[in-house]
C-alpha cells in the first residue's frame, strides 16, 4: 500500500513547454486534489476531482488543465509552461480514518526557466 | 471564502513550550486541521477540530473556539525535530471536503 505517489520529482522546463504531472493513488478513495506552494506559502488549490470522470477548479486553476480518467490517477497538464509555474505541487487524497484528513504525495518540484 | 491568518515565524527553546495560533473567517465551518510540514517534505497530519474546547495528542495540543473563529496549536517539551512550517487548514461543508491552508508558520527551535 503505497499511499499517493508523485512522478515525476524533479523537473525543468523551458517557458512555453508543456509536460504532465502524474498523481496516483492505491486507496480507492473518491476524491483527489491538486496543490501548489510557493516559497513562504500555505497550500493553494489547483483544481480538484470529486470522483472518476469528474473534475473542478480550485483556487488557481488557470494556466493548468486536469484529468480523472481512471480513479486511481490524477493528471496535472501544464499546456505552455511559464516561469510563474515555478513551483513544489502536491497531490492529495482524503485518509481512510475517522478525520479525512488529506495525505499528501511527496510532490513534484518544478523550475521553468 | 475563506480568510486564514496565522503569525510568519516564532522561535523558541529546546524544552519550552509554545503556542501558534490561528484565526480564521469562513461560512459552513467543518473542522480545523493542523499539518507540520518539515523543509522540502510533504504535510503531514498533526490534529483535527471540530467542537470548541482542547484535543489533546501527547506532545502536542489543538484548542478550538468557532465563536471567536480561532484556534492554537501548543507544544510541549520542544525538541529540535520540532523546527518545521504548522499550517492551519479550515475545512467547510461541501460534498468536496476540501480544505483552505493559512500560509503557515516556520518554528525554529534554539538549543
Amino acid at each position: 500500500n503505497a499511499g499517493v505517489t508523485q512522478t515525476p520529482k524533479f523537473r525543468v522546463l523551458k517557458t512555453g513547454q508543456s509536460m504532465t504531472l502524474l498523481c496516483a493513488q492505491d486507496m480507492n478513495h473518491e476524491y483527489m486534489y491538486w496543490y501548489r506552494q510557493d516559497p513562504g506559502m500555505g497550500l493553494r488549490l489547483i483544481h480538484y476531482s470529486v470522483g472518476e470522470g469528474t473534475t473542478a477548479k480550485g483556487e488557481v486553476p488557470d494556466g493548468y488543465n486536469v484529468s480523472r480518467l481512471k480513479k486511481q490517477n490524477f493528471l496535472l497538464g501544464l499546456e505552455s509552461a511559464a516561469p510563474s509555474q515555478t513551483s513544489v505541487y502536491f497531490c492529495a487524497s482524503p485518509a481512510a480514518t475517522f478525520y479525512n484528513e488529506q495525505f499528501f504525495g511527496p510532490g513534484t518540484r518544478l523550475t521553468v526557466l | 471564502g475563506q480568510n486564514i491568518d496565522q503569525p510568519t515565524e516564532m522561535t523558541a527553546t529546546e524544552g519550552a513550550i509554545v503556542q501558534i495560533n490561528c484565526t480564521y473567517q469562513t461560512s459552513g465551518f467543518n473542522g480545523l486541521f493542523w499539518y507540520q510540514q518539515h523543509a522540502g517534505e510533504a504535510p503531514t497530519f498533526l490534529s483535527y477540530n471540530v467542537l470548541d474546547g482542547l484535543e489533546e495528542k501527547g506532545r502536542f495540543s489543538s484548542f478550538l473556539s468557532r465563536s471567536k473563529g480561532y484556534s492554537y496549536l501548543l507544544l510541549k517539551e520542544l525538541q529540535m525535530k520540532d523546527s518545521a512550517s504548522y499550517l492551519c487548514a479550515v475545512r467547510v461543508n461541501t460534498n468536496a471536503g476540501k480544505s483552505t491552508f493559512g500560509d503557515g508558520t516556520t518554528l525554529t527551535v534554539k538549543p
